[in-house]
């Protein structure tokens, strides 16, 4: 069966600082892979989303970047958080069919202080 | 616009039915899914609908009218543990979800 990792699973960052989360997916091959933002009270705000090795497409103009370097890995950076960063990081999987339901990972607490 | 609208909250008590709805508007359609999210965790998937009409799973059942643009999930037998807010999304015709704020469900004894 598959499975959806992120770490960490909170993180409480200084504004200015750098970020990293990771995300990995076990038991299937190339995955549609998900990086989204909840705010409180707010729908999910999809940020990226991959339908292959290097390939990002961007949906918010932000501060923040993604990459894939490998097939079931997916990662969320920024060089330097807003305090508007703060949220809810969630990241998804789906197959590669166009309306295939998404699966999340637990997901990270971010808070920029 | 595309917009997505449930209501913020609503309470039920145990062992009752609820029906929690979901109104859209967006560009094309192509499917619609409710999610379950507890606090402080991920969503997880409950329910597609693509066609009119009811789909059961247990005690949740998902209702769907495309002409309407508008969706119901229906909770029977309501216990504690159902106690979470609960995610409305649309497929739009860019196959790109679009996501209701969630309908914030608490359940009494």
């Amino acid at each position: 069966s598959q499975t959806i990792h992120q770490w960490p699973a909170t993180l409480v960052q200084p504004v200015g600082s750098p970020l990293s989360l990771e995300c990995t997916v076990e038991g299937t091959s190339n995955p549609n892979l998900y990086w989204y933002r909840q705010a409180a009270g707010r729908g999910l705000q999809l940020l990226f989303y991959s339908v292959g090795i290097g390939q990002i497409s961007s949906e918010v103009p932000q501060n923040l970047s993604a990459s894939r370097p490998q097939d079931r890995q997916f990662i969320l950076s920024s060089k330097k958080l807003l305090l508007s960063d703060s949220g809810f990081y969630l990241c998804a999987w789906a197959g590669q069919g166009e309306t295939d339901t998404q699966y999340f990972g637990p997901g990270t607490r971010l808070t920029v202080l | 616009g595309q917009n997505i609208d449930q209501p913020t909250e609503m309470t039920a008590t145990e062992g009752a039915i609820v029906q929690i709805n979901c109104t859209y508007q967006t560009s094309g359609f192509n499917g619609l899914f409710w999610y379950q999210q507890h606090a402080g965790e991920a969503p997880t998937f409950l329910s597609y609908n693509v066609l009119d009409g009811l789909e059961e799973k247990g005690r949740f059942s998902s209702f769907l009218s495309r002409s309407k643009g508008y969706s119901y999930l229906l909770l029977k037998e309501l216990q504690m543990k159902d106690s979470a807010s609960y995610l409305c999304a649309v497929m739009d015709s860019n196959y790109q979800l679009i996501w209701g704020a969630g309908t914030k469900l608490i359940i009494k004894p």
